[in-house]
């Protein structure tokens, strides 16, 4: 079963942040979060990850709170091409075989002109 | 660089036929893993191939069969189809052992009929 909860759905202005929170209570230690999202119809594309510090690159920003057990996307200037369902993944990446990657629902982002 | 490359993108077969879908894994990845994804529902795990062996199993019946091949490259064969297996299939790629992300193919479109 997937370690993450998201909201089903969610709403963003054309040229405002997209906030995308999750949960991810029962996370442990080594795990790290992971975002991919997927636009319809097409394989899931990798975000951005992170462990315990916040992260930044070209697509988005991951916030994650001292406590690890939630975070949050953030997508500085959402555009119509960033509507798509966004998966939060926790997942041990380490050398031993367990580093599957599980989805939940996801939660579906409407970019709104 | 080719990233992950999957064939077919659609076919369609029959009830009780049989079907092989193919991966080509991004360069440098050595393990593939297996995921479907029906219409609505978020992907989910079949199967993981490392070293040209299964490693992890999702759940899902024995009619669900993989190979690897030294070059990576994996296969997904599905033995006497239902029409619930009508889904999007899909295969990421990644390197074993690495924090780094998995990659994910464009799908095959698998419509039974």
């Amino acid at each position: 079963d997937a370690k993450t909860t998201q909201p089903p759905s969610m709403d963003c202005a054309e040229g405002r942040a997209a906030n995308l929170p999750c949960n991810h209570s029962t996370i442990s230690g080594n795990e790290y979060v992971y975002w991919y999202r997927q636009i319809h119809s097409q394989g899931p594309q990798y975000i951005i990850h992170g462990l315990k510090n916040n992260e930044t690159n070209e697509m988005a920003s991951l916030i994650i709170t001292e406590d690890r057990k939630s975070s949050t996307l953030i997508l500085p200037h959402a555009t119509l091409r960033d509507t798509a369902v966004y998966y939060c993944i926790v997942s041990r990446q380490s050398v031993n075989r367990d580093d599957k990657i599980i989805f939940g629902k996801g939660t579906r982002l409407h970019i709104l002109p | 660089d080719a990233g992950v490359t999957q064939s077919p993108t659609h076919l369609i077969k029959t009830r009780g036929q049989q079907v092989t879908l193919r991966c080509s894994p991004k360069s440098g990845h050595d393990t593939v893993s297996w995921y479907q994804q029906a219409l609505g529902q978020g992907p989910q795990f079949i199967f993981q191939y490392y070293e040209e062996e299964e490693r992890q199993r999702g759940n899902f019946p024995d009619r669900f069969s993989g190979h690897q091949f030294p070059n990576y490259s994996s296969e997904l064969n599905v033995n006497a189809l239902l029409l619930g297996d009508s889904a999007l299939y899909l295969c990421a790629s990644s390197l074993m052992g690495s924090n780094t992300e998995a990659f994910f193919g464009q799908g095959t479109r698998l419509t039974v009929v």
